[in-house]
């Protein structure tokens, strides 16, 4: 199938590690997306990474991906307020083109 | 340098009239996706267009739903006879044709249907 799964709701204290998981189903994919959304508004890329690097950093952010276990997660340090928002794991399937395909959405929320 | 643009930002219709959504891809983008995201659920792919040409409407209902991308002008999303389940936020999204699996989303039209 084409599932993305993801948890729905993380809730964390503000300063603390966040660590949002995601499993995809289709092994050939080539880049891996990570979404947020904040409330009442689109989807905002976020951050991506390559199908052969294990792990990309990027300020606050670090992505890790277990290619053998199509396991994808998202790390943001120092979780502030303005963290507070859903976010989108999303692959590439490919069909008749690159089709992305979004998990559920796990929703964030940061606890002062 | 604007980004996608959508509108109406609300619309609000009664049972049975039609809704338009218009989505204005970024400059340079071709590729134009539509999304349906329901209260409290995830993003669900709708149709997926070209300049003119529907590539993959495997997400749009059989029924009462239509899509087009003008070789001018904006993308329309249509919805005829609109039902209270139509209530949602539409989202489009636009793609280059070099990078085309990197989509950038628009603001989205939050429907209301009475």
């Amino acid at each position: 199938g084409e599932d993305v799964e993801q948890s729905l709701f993380l809730s964390v204290r503000e300063g603390d590690s966040s660590v949002i998981n995601c499993t995809y189903t289709d092994s050939s994919s080539t880049y891996l997306y990570w979404y947020k959304q904040e409330p009442g508004a689109g989807l905002q890329l976020l951050t991506y990474i390559f199908s052969n690097m294990d792990m990309k950093q990027d300020q606050r952010l670090t992505v890790l991906l277990n290619k053998k276990d199509k396991h994808l997660s998202l790390r943001i340090a120092d979780t502030q307020t303005g963290d507070s928002a859903i976010y989108f794991c999303a692959e590439i399937v490919k069909t008749s083109y690159d089709k992305v395909i979004f998990g559920p959405g796990t929703s964030l929320s940061v606890i002062p | 340098n604007a980004g996608v643009m959508q509108n109406p930002r609300h619309l609000v219709r009664r049972r049975g009239q039609e809704a338009r959504l218009r989505c204005s891809p970024m400059k340079g983008h071709s590729h134009v996706y539509w999304y349906r995201q329901l209260p409290e659920e995830g993003l669900k792919f709708m149709v997926y267009l070209q300049k003119e040409n529907i590539i993959d409407e495997s997400g749009m209902p059989k029924e009462r739903f239509s899509a087009e991308f003008p070789k001018e002008g904006p993308s329309i999303l249509r919805i005829q006879q609109v039902v209270r389940g139509d209530s949602a936020a539409y989202f489009c999204a636009s793609s280059s044709g070099t990078r085309e699996h990197e989509q950038f989303f628009g603001p989205g039209t939050r429907l209301t249907v009475l």
